[in-house]
């Protein structure tokens, strides 16, 4: 059972366009990480967001947390090619250590210059 | 700075072969250490938690091992490889009171 589901798998668009991935869950989440990974590279940590509504932006990128911290989405304005990678979130669902993080199966997104 | 090293990036073994896979963090103490293997552009499962020197947590029952014989290395093994221990595996650390995971670049491991 997959406890973060991503969506869309696979997203490819021209650069300049707009997007948004979603990661959602039916638990609730203490905070919520999103990460980003190139091929043969391991993930690199965007932003972490921990509370109910929370909007973080990372210059073209915007993270918003659900209100009920269930889920979350990542919207990109005028995307680029070094936009490319997999777009992992990741949930905590009990304070501590790094251990209680789930990984989402992942965004795979391609721009197209 | 911190600095995470794994190795080797890529590794081909055929079936029933031993495995070795190494990583090393500089620049911080007593981190806590990671393996995760992650399908071909998929999300990443745990494998091992270490909260120190031969401190072990198994995540998952699986084929493979792992040991921390000095505070910073943290090392993945497999006495008799299978076709289905092939993956990407990554080493990460945090900090004991940090929830932030800093990952390593990777190992391609190919089973034959």
């Amino acid at each position: 059972t997959q406890l973060l589901e991503q969506s869309p798998q696979f997203l490819s668009i021209q650069e300049g366009e707009n997007l948004t991935v979603y990661c959602n869950s039916s638990s609730v989440f203490s905070s919520l990480q999103w990460y980003r990974q190139e091929p043969g590279e391991g993930p690199v940590l965007l932003v972490t967001v921990v509370t109910g509504g929370e909007v973080k932006k990372l210059k073209r990128l915007t993270f918003q947390f659900g209100d009920a911290r269930k889920d979350s989405s990542l919207h990109i304005t005028a995307a680029q090619p070094g936009d490319t990678g997999l777009y992992l979130c990741a949930g905590r669902k009990f304070s501590g250590s790094a251990r209680q993080l789930t990984f989402g199966s992942g965004t795979q997104l391609t721009v197209l210059p | 700075s911190q600095t995470i090293h794994q190795w080797p990036a890529t590794l081909v073994q055929p079936v029933g072969s031993p495995l070795s896979l190494e990583c090393t963090v500089e620049g911080t103490s007593n981190p806590n250490l990671y393996w995760y293997r992650q399908a071909a552009g998929r999300g990443l499962q745990l494998l091992f938690y270490s909260v120190g020197i031969g401190q072990i947590s198994s995540e998952v029952p699986q084929n493979l091992s792992a040991s921390r014989p000095q505070d910073r290395q943290f090392i993945l093994s497999s006495k008799k490889l299978l076709l289905s221990d092939s993956g990407f595996y990554l080493c990460a650390w945090s900090g004991i009171t940090n929830e932030k995971l800093f990952f390593g670049s990777g190992t391609q491991l190919s089973v034959l």
